[in-house]
């Protein structure tokens, strides 16, 4: 079985700071992780994923992500937030032993940037 | 949200009614999917297909039909017996459904409420 933990409802930060948005996983082989974010009433949209290779990965909107297996964890982040960056946040997974496309996703983490 | 188109955007049906949702796309994907949000949940499947005339249930397709007649097009069909259908419904594409690094692109969603 596959799952995935958003251990904050909420992160609040300033605009200018850095941000970081908690994202931890469980799967049985090796994950594949995605990143995707959401604006009111509207559809997801990708913002980056880790497959193999660099552990770092870098996305769009100048998100980036840090893939470390010993902690099964996928921290998205950012150096510098911006207010339109106030979103709901996705994290989800796939477990490479798993045939099919399927996804699990976490249960969200809206992020609010203040001016 | 390019290249996927959900309608309508917003649903109201009384209860004991049927209705259906529309996904459209026009990226070429084989593999079609639905999920259903709710508020601090996350994105549940509800269906899935891999190719046209082919669809496999996720976790939670009780209440719930589709149908995969043409490549580009995947109805859902929220049912009478769908308990508590009012929620965030989110139609998603891609490549293949086999191959697991492939990424999901998301349409815009269809707000279902229940009367």
């Amino acid at each position: 079985a596959q799952s995935v933990a958003q251990p904050e409802d909420q992160v609040n930060v300033a605009e200018g700071n850095p941000l970081t948005v908690k994202c931890t996983y469980s799967v049985s082989g090796n994950p594949y992780l995605f990143w995707y974010v959401q604006y009111p009433n509207r559809g997801l949209q990708f913002l980056l994923k880790y497959i193999t290779g660099d552990n770092l990965v870098k996305g769009s909107y100048g998100f980036e992500a840090e893939f470390n297996k010993s902690q099964t964890s996928f921290h998205l982040k950012k150096p510098s937030a911006l207010v339109s960056d106030s979103a709901l946040y996705f994290c989800a997974v796939r477990d490479r032993n798993n045939a099919g496309n399927m996804l699990t996703f976490g249960g969200g983490t809206r992020l609010m940037v203040k001016p | 949200d390019g290249g996927i188109t959900q309608s309508p955007k917003y649903l109201f049906r009384k209860e004991g009614q049927n209705v259906t949702l529309s996904c459209e796309q026009n990226l070429n994907h084989d593999a079609m999917y639905w999920y259903r949000q709710d508020p601090g949940q996350g994105l549940r499947l509800i269906y899935y297909s891999q190719i046209v005339n082919d669809f496999q249930k996720g976790d939670i397709a009780e209440g719930y039909s589709v149908s995969r007649e043409k490549k580009e097009s995947f109805p859902l069909t929220v049912t009478s017996a769908q308990k508590n259908p009012t929620a965030f419904y989110l139609c998603a594409s891609s490549i293949t459904a086999s191959r697991e690094t492939d990424t999901q692109y998301f349409g815009p969603g269809t707000r279902l409420t229940v009367l």
